[in-house]
């Protein structure tokens, strides 16, 4: 059974500050995936990263997949309010596009 | 292109009630997922269809919860009789290929009481 851990669970940094979150999962899976909720929201689709060493920027976010590992990486770059949410990486296993969700980082910038 | 829809958003019963949930899937999308996410969690995955056949249903408590994909398009997931610990938000998503990211619907809000 795949399972998904996801930390830290709460993140609160300050205004242009950098920080890194963190995504294991448990048995082999190529490909991970990274979403945004804001509260009261549904899901929005940030990075699918499909193979080893993948990297995927859009903004001040970076995603990184380390299949060897286990690991995938969410960076923050000079962090800014507009990116305070909840983030969830989901791996995905088997044929049948099976999706394993994490926690979830609640993340809050603060000014 | 319009995404996914579910409705209604907001449903509030007695425990012991029924409740049933629709959700139409992105035109195309042979993948549909209803997902059961508790306040403070990530989504949980209930059932996942391929089309109209069901190809995982293995977390879905079949005593009270069933679920259809009739003709392989829209789909409801329904609870009889409901349970306090049922009071949760129902998510559903779809998606096309393997290696794609599955779009979700705006979910629908249940409280038990």
């Amino acid at each position: 059974e795949l399972k998904v851990e996801q930390n830290p669970l709460f993140l609160s940094m300050q205004e242009g500050k950098n920080y890194t979150i963190y995504c294991n999962y448990s048995t082999t899976s190529d490909r991970l995936y990274w979403y945004r909720q804001d509260p009261g929201k549904s899901l929005e689709s940030l990075f699918v990263l499909l193979s080893n060493g993948a990297v995927k920027q859009e903004g001040r976010l970076m995603a990184s997949l380390d299949t060897k590992a286990r690991l995938s990486t969410l960076h923050i770059t000079a962090a800014v309010h507009d990116l305070s949410a909840t983030y969830f990486c989901a791996a995905g296993s088997g044929s049948a596009r099976q999706l394993t969700f994490g926690s979830g980082t609640q993340l809050t910038v603060l000014p | 292109e319009a995404g996914v829809a579910q409705s209604p958003r907001y449903k509030i019963i007695e425990k012991r009630q029924s409740v049933a949930f629709w959700c139409n899937p992105i035109s195309g999308h042979a993948t549909l997922y209803w997902y059961q996410q508790i306040l403070g969690q990530g989504p949980k995955l209930l059932i996942q269809f391929q089309n109209n056949g069901v190809v995982d249903d293995s977390q879905l408590p079949k005593d009270r919860f069933s679920a259809e994909r009739l003709k392989g398009v829209d789909s409801t997931l329904k609870i009889q009789p409901a349970k306090l610990e049922d009071s949760a938000v129902y998510l559903c998503a779809s998606k096309t290929g393997r290696n794609t990211e599955a779009f979700f619907g705006q979910g629908t809000r249940l409280t038990v009481v």
